[in-house]
């Protein structure tokens, strides 16, 4: 079952300006990461972010996690049109070799020139 | 960054055929190989978590019989489509897990489009 449910659905904005994602999830979990797909293609990883932590940056990509309102947001800064994609967020919540990854529903990002 | 070479990237078969799907780790050992689905638009949804040299732990609601799981090495698993039906109709993906440059992470291969007419 779906883990985790994000917002928007969809995004579409200009190029230059700021999307913001939204990931909701359900139990607890050891760390929360964002993939990216593009249409028909397999996922890249962007970021990773500990339940202990409570911001990370990589680039343009800024990552919040609330573990007490068990949510996290994703953040891209001065999107440009290869920006536009899938975004996944996806709760790792086991431990050691047996864990595995529950994905949320996916925001797809359309960024216009 | 670890490699994770899915094959083939698109298949069409004909109703009632069985398709085999590949999935290798090119630089790296993976103690754990994961299979998704994803239909269109959708999120990806596990099927399946397969361990080498164990038998693969389905999901709920997922056919063992018809989607048959081997991991026969630390850098192969392979998923097969037994008697495949237009709704089976999918792209499939794997995750491949394991130590990288210190790290215990999955990484995806570029998935597989199944077309059954």
């Amino acid at each position: 079952s779906q883990q985790g449910e994000e917002d928007p659905q969809a995004l579409s904005i200009q190029e230059g300006e700021n999307a913001t994602m939204n990931c909701s999830y359900k139990t607890s979990i050891n760390n929360l990461q964002w993939y990216r797909q593009n249409s028909g293609r397999g996922l890249v990883h962007l970021i990773l972010i500990r339940s202990n932590e409570r911001e990370k940056h990589s680039g343009r990509l800024r990552v919040t996690l609330d573990t007490s309102k068990k949510s996290s947001s994703l953040l891209i800064t001065a999107s440009r049109a290869a920006d536009t994609a899938s975004y996944f967020c996806a709760t790792d919540s086991s431990t050691g070799t047996a864990s595995k990854l529950t994905f949320g529903t996916g925001t797809r990002l359309q960024v216009t020139l | 960054g670890a490699v994770v070479s899915q094959h083939p990237s698109w298949v069409i078969c004909k109703s009632g055929t069985s398709v085999k799907i590949e999935c290798r780790s090119l630089d790296f050992q993976a103690t754990t190989m994961f299979w998704y689905r994803q239909f269109p638009k959708q999120s990806l949804m596990l099927m399946a978590t397969s361990n080498e040299g164990s038998k693969a732990t389905y999901e709920q609601g997922v056919e063992k019989d018809k989607f048959l799981i081997n991991h026969a090495s630390l850098t192969l698993s392979t998923l097969t489509v037994t008697s495949a039906h237009p709704e089976d109709s999918s792209f499939y993906i794997c995750s491949a897990k394991g130590a990288v440059a210190g790290r215990f992470l999955a990484f995806f291969g570029q998935g597989t489009r199944l077309t059954v007419v």
